[in-house]
């Protein structure tokens, strides 16, 4: 059973507007959560990440919301570019489980000019 | 570049066919793990060593075999594969497994078809 899912695998998005990719969880002793982004014959590299002593943690243009309540993560983007075009993976670790990475399937992020 | 390295980026071979994987970091990392994507699936964890010591095989078939000879390369070799194991192949390095609010850094991954 996964224990991370993103259950959209796709979205689409007007460049200048936000986007909004959502990641849910069922392991309550996940204490770490990581977006990755991957474009098409690359690696995934690591874009942001937030500790579970926080709900919210800002870079620039990215901001992750963490819901532990709801188990629930989110990833904003504002304004959206067409280089964030890409695949969005979301992925949780537990101390307890020697912070070993559990990645959600992924959502295909497609910015419109 | 993100410091991993991965070769070579696109390998097709039959079934009886014997190859091999090849990866390497120069970040100074400790940790380095095998993963799989296939399509449409979440990244699968295979295998993870650690200061050079296997520390975590995830049930993975015997066809796919790692070997680390030192905490900065990393080969996975390949033999009598199926079909199904048409995927991509990622490797990922870490400062040390099980580090807290651990990163993994990926190479470009190993895209393999198997005929």
């Amino acid at each position: 059973d996964q224990q991370v899912k993103q259950n959209s695998p796709s979205l689409s998005v007007q460049e200048g507007r936000i986007s909004i990719l959502n990641c849910d969880y069922t392991n309550s002793m996940f204490d770490y959560f990581l977006w990755y982004k991957k474009y098409p014959a690359e690696g995934p590299t690591f874009l942001i990440s937030i500790s579970s002593i926080k709900d919210k943690n800002e870079d620039g243009r990215f901001t992750v919301f963490l819901n532990k309540s709801a188990k629930h993560l989110s990833l904003h983007i504002v304004p959206s570019q067409p280089g964030d075009s890409a695949v969005y993976f979301c992925a949780a670790s537990a101390r307890n489980a020697g912070n070993m990475l559990t990645f959600g399937g992924g959502t295909r992020l497609m910015v419109k000019p | 570049e993100t410091g991993v390295t991965q070769t070579p980026r696109h390998l097709v071979m039959g079934m009886t066919n014997k190859k091999s994987l090849k990866c390497e970091q120069h970040l100074g990392h400790n940790a380095m793990y095998w993963y799989k994507q296939s399509a449409k699936k979440p990244l699968e964890l295979m295998f993870v060593y650690n200061f050079k010591e296997q520390t975590e095989n995830n049930s993975v078939p015997s066809r796919f075999s790692p070997e680390c000879p030192n905490s900065s390369h990393l080969f996975l070799h390949l033999h009598t594969l199926q079909p199904e194991d048409s995927a991509l192949y990622l490797c990922a390095s870490s400062q040390g497994q099980g580090a807290t609010n651990e990163k993994l850094f990926f190479g470009s991954g190993t895209q393999l078809s198997v005929l």
